[in-house]
């Protein structure tokens, strides 16, 4: 099974800051990647796929990169709605697998 | 407008079963892949299961196979997930989600405990 790295678990910021978020594949996966948000007691929301397509409706302020088997999202201006978990999802193969999660909160 | 909607999650007891269902709307349901993903109170979701639009093929992850079943019933838009032998740590929130998770529902619990 392909696995998912993600990092870091918690990631304390301030508004305004720029952050990144990494997952790194045990395996090839192409661009087989989404990221996701998720607020507490909300369903996922698709932020980007393709690992660098942004969904219908994501703020610009979102991004999406890849540098070989590490895929990053990368928030270019915090913004307090942005507070919440985020998890990056390898589709390329059966079981398909998410990364353990980022908890983004204020510092 | 999409909308997926989950039902049949309660309480039971190790080892029973419980089947789940998603109705969903808005879009044509018989052309899309859809997928179970649960996720564990305060943890990390976990993809459980894949069909195809024709059912023609169907993918679990491991910690479900050959315990869980989905299915589909195109001409009623809903798709099921049937689980059998639940244990302690099937307890969790299930999701179905569209084919390319763009589109998810708002969940239905599952709590598995004597």
């Amino acid at each position: 099974d392909i696995q998912m790295t993600q990092s870091p678990s918690s990631l304390p910021a301030s508004l305004g800051d720029r952050v990144t978020i990494t997952c790194r594949a045990s395996q090839d996966i192409g661009n087989y990647l989404r990221w996701f948000q998720q607020k507490p007691g909300k369903s996922p929301r698709l932020m980007i796929y393709g690992a660098t397509n942004l969904a219908a409706g994501v703020p610009s302020r979102f991004s999406g990169s890849r540098s070989g088997s590490d895929y990053s999202l990368t928030i270019s201006s915090l913004e307090s709605e942005d507070m919440a978990d985020y998890y990056c999802l390898q589709s390329k193969e059966s079981p398909f697998t998410f990364g353990a999660g980022t908890k983004l909160e204020l510092k | 407008e999409v909308q997926l909607v989950e039902s049949g999650g309660g309480l039971v007891k190790p080892g029973s079963s419980l089947k789940l269902s998603c109705v969903a709307s808005g879009f044509t349901f018989s052309s899309y892949g859809m997928h179970w993903i649960r996720q564990a109170p305060k943890k990390g979701l976990e993809w459980i299961a894949l069909i195809y639009y024709d059912s023609s093929n169907k993918y679990y992850a491991d910690s479900v196979k050959g315990r869980f079943t989905i299915s589909r019933d195109n001409s009623k838009n809903t798709l099921y997930l049937e689980m059998n032998s639940l244990r302690s740590e099937d307890t969790a929130m299930y999701y179905c989600a569209k084919a390319a998770f763009a589109y998810w529902g708002q969940g239905t619990l599952v709590t598995v405990s004597s």
